[in-house]
């Protein structure tokens, strides 16, 4: 474990659904990101929190929506995805400032169906 | 926009060997440079941080560089071993240019060692 906690692991989800992936870390950071690994890409910055404050926003589609209601504890609710939006959605964390390095959650395995 | 590029995309070698993995970037107003390990289906694990200010950075048999100046970062695995085998990313956290939250990565180079 790296001390950022994401669940759940795997999720499987219709295009009508609604669901939510959740990120939990106690490592003391102040912000928090959201990442998209598709095949075959590079990772995808979505979403950037400092302080409980959105910083960034990605050119994500409005059928993700973060929330982040404490410094430790990032949400990615979906609802109405596509099939290519599966993909595998990693969370990171880290500590204010640019000196810092990233820690990233073991990732939640989405697939649309 | 940063680009990040690594070299080879993926790369076979027997157990025991010496290793080196490239890294290249097109915008050298970075912060600091991240090498991560991906193991198939899983999170990325965090393996050396280098500060825009500094050459390199050790741990255990890793050896990270950095030449800002040119754009280019290498990963040197010594007495390669089969538990290494895995996708290791590079990632820069951009500088003047851009953002400072960014996090950008290279598609990863895949690393089987063979036993």
């Amino acid at each position: 474990e790296t001390g950022v906690t994401q669940t759940p692991r795997h999720l499987v989800m219709g295009m009508t659904n609604k669901k939510s992936l959740k990120c939990e870390q106690h490592l003391g950071h102040n912000a928090m990101y959201w990442y998209k690994q598709s095949a075959k890409k590079p990772l995808e910055l979505m979403f950037v929190y400092n302080f409980k404050e959105q910083t960034e926003n990605n050119s994500v589609p409005s059928r993700f929506s973060p929330e982040c209601p404490n410094s430790s504890h990032l949400f990615l609710h979906l609802h109405t995805l596509q099939p290519e939006d599966s993909a595998l959605y990693l969370c990171a964390s880290s500590p204010a400032g640019v000196d810092y390095g990233y820690t990233f959650g073991s990732g939640t395995r989405l697939t649309v169906v | 926009k940063q680009e990040v590029t690594q070299i080879p995309a993926a790369l076979s070698v027997p157990e025991g060997e010496n290793l080196v993995l490239n890294c290249s970037f097109t915008d050298s107003a970075i912060y600091n440079l991240q090498w991560f390990r991906q193991d198939p289906g899983k999170g990325l694990t965090s393996l050396l941080l280098i500060q825009s200010s500094q050459r390199e950075q050790t741990s255990g048999r890793l050896n990270a560089s950095l030449d800002k100046s040119s754009g280019r970062s290498t990963l040197y695995i010594a007495a390669s071993q089969p538990g290494d085998s895995a996708t290791y990313l590079c990632a820069v956290r951009g500088g003047v240019n851009f953002g400072n939250e960014k996090l950008t990565f290279g598609t990863g180079t895949r690393l089987t060692i063979i036993p």
